[in-house]
């Protein structure tokens, strides 16, 4: 499809265990973000990555998160050790580099940490 | 850091009626831009805006963004049953470090009674 795509859609995990999400970003677009939806929330940033740059990793709540992008497109998200607030939907998001403003969402992870 | 406070946080009404919801700041932005959640679905792109006191409509949609930076509205006339969903507002500083991130409010619930 031309859109954002990411999977997979509902994970369902015990505490402790790693998860990876993955995400496809728009064909074309350089940039890429992650974002986490807490229930009833706004989203919060995550990480960005821009081409060949180094990603901004400011948004990342701790050391048991981080991500990944091969090749300039897919993006993994990986979750270690997960806690039970980490429970949440995870977003990923694709722009053209100089359109930062028109982020285009996929339909997110659904992460459930039991 | 920024933070943004999205009112009101839920809304019923009657089709046909207009809906009014808005976004307050306490830091300036350069962008304002308002998103649409479905449910299972990512934000999509409503409508954006890009200079003080712009006003900008999408169809029934119409939105503003305020002369002090630190505000914006977005209006929805004669609804109908498929604007129901979660609206969004983001805010994007636009220029300098970070400039790519968008800080979203916590939404607000649209339902409308046939």
């Amino acid at each position: 499809g031309a859109g954002v795509s990411q999977s997979p859609s509902n994970k369902v995990t015990e505490k402790g265990k790693d998860v990876e999400l993955r995400c496809d970003p728009i064909s074309g677009h350089t940039a890429l973000y992650w974002y986490r939806q807490s229930l009833g929330q706004g989203l919060e940033f995550l990480i960005y990555f821009q081409g060949n740059s180094a990603p901004d990793k400011s948004g990342l709540p701790s050391d048991r998160f981080s991500a990944e992008r091969t090749g300039g497109s897919v993006s993994t998200l990986t979750i270690q050790r997960t806690q039970q607030e980490d429970s949440a939907v995870y977003l990923c998001a694709s722009s053209f580099e100089r359109r930062t403003n028109e982020q285009f969402f996929g339909p997110g992870t659904r992460l459930t940490v039991l | 850091g920024q933070q943004l406070n999205q009112s009101p946080q839920s809304m019923f009404i009657q089709e046909g009626e207009d809906v009014s919801m808005n976004c307050t700041s306490s830091s300036i932005f350069n962008t304002w831009l308002w998103y649409k959640q479905d449910p299972g679905e990512g934000p999509v792109l409503l409508i954006a805006l890009y200079k003080a006191g712009e006003l900008t409509s999408n169809g029934r949609l119409t939105a503003q963004f305020g002369i002090t930076r630190k505000d914006s509205f977005l209006n929805i006339s004669a609804s109908i049953p498929s604007d129901v969903g979660i609206y969004f507002c983001a805010g994007q500083l636009g220029s300098g470090a970070g400039s790519y991130q968008l800080t979203f409010g916590k939404g607000t619930k649209l339902s409308v009674i046939p």
